[in-house]
Order: structure tokens, then sequence, then C-alpha cells
């Protein structure tokens, strides 16, 4: 069965940066481009960013570009955001997204950026 | 502001049938693009619900039921949702999106009375 499973959410200062990881099992991780969808506290859906298969191409959200970066290290299965000059609109569960059509989430990792 | 426009709310009883709507904008039309729908149950991540581009070419996600499908209204660049034979169990926030912009709708909330 398909799991994905997101770590590395917590609470940080406005300007701070954080590394959310995601660890994928049950399928062939190389042969599917991943994404990260996050959800403010009691807002809507709103994607951030997606990877490609290879790595090699990288796509970012308007409120986000420059600032976050995603990767992944397909010999470990494993999704990365990297976020960078957190503001507090950032606040928001992460969640990690199989496919180009989010076929599969897993449970999500809360940020909260607060002083 | 959400590019895709999905009512807030919607309310239907049990046995029923709820048709819950995606309204793209003006400047882009329906017929281009794959309409994906999700589900989220409270306090759950979202669910991958089912895509639909035409008749013949659509699909469900794992272990969705046929009550699930989509449909498209040209006229009025709008996705469609239909549930069908409603149960409580399907009560919960219902959101659209397009690729490759992966613009989400703002999510209706599907109240089963």
């Amino acid at each position: 069965e398909v799991q994905l499973v997101e770590s590395g959410g917590g609470l940080i200062q406005p300007g701070g940066s954080l590394r959310l990881s995601c660890a994928a099992s049950g399928f062939t991780f190389i042969n599917h481009a991943m994404a990260w969808v996050r959800q403010a506290p009691g807002k809507g859906l709103e994607w951030v960013s997606t990877i490609s298969t290879t790595g090699h191409n990288t796509f970012y959200a308007e409120s986000v570009k420059g600032r976050f970066t995603i990767s992944r290290d397909n010999s470990k299965n494993t999704l990365f955001l990297q976020m960078s000059s957190q503001r507090v609109e950032d606040t928001a569960r992460y969640y990690c997204a199989k496919g180009d059509s989010f076929d599969w989430w897993g449970q999500g990792t809360l940020v909260t950026v607060s002083s | 502001q959400p590019v895709l426009t999905q009512p807030p709310s919607s309310f239907a009883s049990p046995g029923d049938s709820a048709r819950l709507t995606c309204t793209l904008p003006s400047d882009i039309s329906v017929d281009k693009y794959n309409i994906y729908w999700y589900q989220q149950k409270s306090g759950s991540p979202p669910r991958y619900l089912l895509y639909y581009y035409s008749d013949s070419d659509k699909g469900r996600g794992s272990g969705v039921p046929s009550r699930f499908s989509g449909s498209k209204d040209a006229s009025a660049n709008t996705g469609i949702l239909l549930i069908s034979g409603l149960q409580s169990e399907d009560e919960a926030d219902y959101y659209c999106m397009i690729w490759p912009s992966n613009a989400f709708g703002g999510g209706t909330k599907l109240t089963v009375l």
C-alpha cells in the first residue's frame, strides 16, 4: 500500500528556516512526480511546489518562489521541502502528494510561523 | 482568491444525489483541462476521488465507489462532481483542481442531512 509520511514541522519564528521530509513507500518512487500542498488552519488547499521524476524540473507557487526549494532523493525514496525566510502566512499543514494528479496524500506536518 | 469558483456549501439528504460545481475563469476553457476532485473529511488529509476530461478520458481513484462521477458543462465553463445515493459518510469538503496550473477551488462543504 502507498504510504507517504511527512516530518519536520514545528514552531518557527518569522524569517527562520525549516526543512520538511516525506518518506515514500509502496510504489516506485522514481516513476512519479511529487508535490507539496499546504492548508492553512480552517482554509482550503494551496499547491506549493512540484518536482519531476528526476528532480531536474521544479515548479513553485508565486507565494513561495525564491523562498522554498523542493528536492528529492530517489535512492532513499524521500521528498524534501526547504523553507526559508518564513512568514506568518506560511503557517499551515503541509502535505506531501504523489504524482501530477495528487492521487495519494500523506497525513501532513504542521508548520507554525509565529514570534 | 482561488482561481476556480466553488459554492461554499451544499446540502442534500441521504439517498439523494449531490451535484457539486467548479467554475473556471472566463479566459480559460473547461474543454481544455482535466478536472480533478478531492474529498476531505474533518481531521483527515484529502483523498483523490477522480478526474474528468471527457466521457472517453476519465478515471476514479483506488477504492472510490462508482457513486462518484465527473462531467463538464461547457456552456457554463464548469466541471461537475456528481455523487449519487448519498450516504452520511459522504459529508465532507470537496475540492476541484486543474492541471498543470494546480489551481484549486475554494472547496464546497457538503452536508448530508
